[in-house]
């Protein structure tokens, strides 16, 4: 069974804080993506990957970074965590023409 | 501007009726087309899509929905909804079928009423 995780469920950061957003694929796929959903805004593309090392912006980048040193993993960093970036994070990796998600984390900034 | 429309934001159906949940979608040619459903505290997981061929598609769960090119709308139906069809659904494109970079609408909170 396909299976996507991410590191935490809920976290509580300060804001400045520098926060990693960890999600693990076990389906050998390519492309892995980071959305956040907020209310009656949906999900936003944040960015996606296409390969080991490779990177594309999505729809709102600013202020994230990633990284995909492996294959299997693809990171979100908030570089110094604003209270505007509180929001649930989902990650999709993509396989057989279909995203599929992990349960997304919960992200409170303070 | 391209864009993916759901312009029911909450429907409340009772337990049994039939369900209907909206979707159009505002690109030149005809993209893929998936409906995904997030219950509570969850991911979201596939409901169905269509990419080509016959345009009434069936998924899981009961669910199914038909492509209308001349409205440009991909509705999600069910005949008769359970109460675990609560949920939040999402409707989403890929609008250039196969780049995989899915616009998603707004989605549509469903409450059913037993």
């Amino acid at each position: 069974d396909v299976k996507v995780t991410q590191s935490s469920r809920y976290l509580v950061k300060r804001t400045g804080e520098k926060v990693f957003l960890e999600c693990v694929q076990d389906m050998d796929h390519e492309n892995m993506f980071w959305y956040r959903q907020d209310p009656g805004l949906g999900l936003r593309l944040i960015y996606f990957s296409y390969d080991v090392k490779m990177k594309e912006k999505g729809d709102i980048p600013e202020g994230y970074s990633v990284s995909r040193e492996k294959k299997e993993r693809f990171s979100l960093i908030l570089e110094s965590a604003s209270t505007n970036q509180t929001s649930m994070y989902l990650c999709a990796s993509q396989g057989n023409d279909e995203q599929y998600f992990g349960p997304g984390t919960r992200l409170t900034v303070t | 501007a391209q864009s993916v429309t759901q312009p029911d934001i909450h429907i409340t159906v009772s337990e049994g009726a039939s369900l209907e949940l909206r979707c159009n979608y505002s690109y030149g040619a005809t993209p893929y087309l998936f409906w995904y459903v997030q219950s509570p505290g969850q991911g979201l997981q596939l409901l169905l899509k269509y990419f080509s061929g016959d345009t009434l598609v069936q998924g899981i769960k009961g669910f199914e929905a038909e492509f209308k090119r001349s409205q440009s709308s991909f509705n999600l139906r069910k005949p008769s909804v359970h109460w675990s069809d609560a949920a939040e659904y999402f409707c989403a494109v890929d609008p250039t079928s196969g780049t995989y970079k899915y616009i998603f609408g707004t989605g549509t909170r469903l409450k059913v009423l037993a």
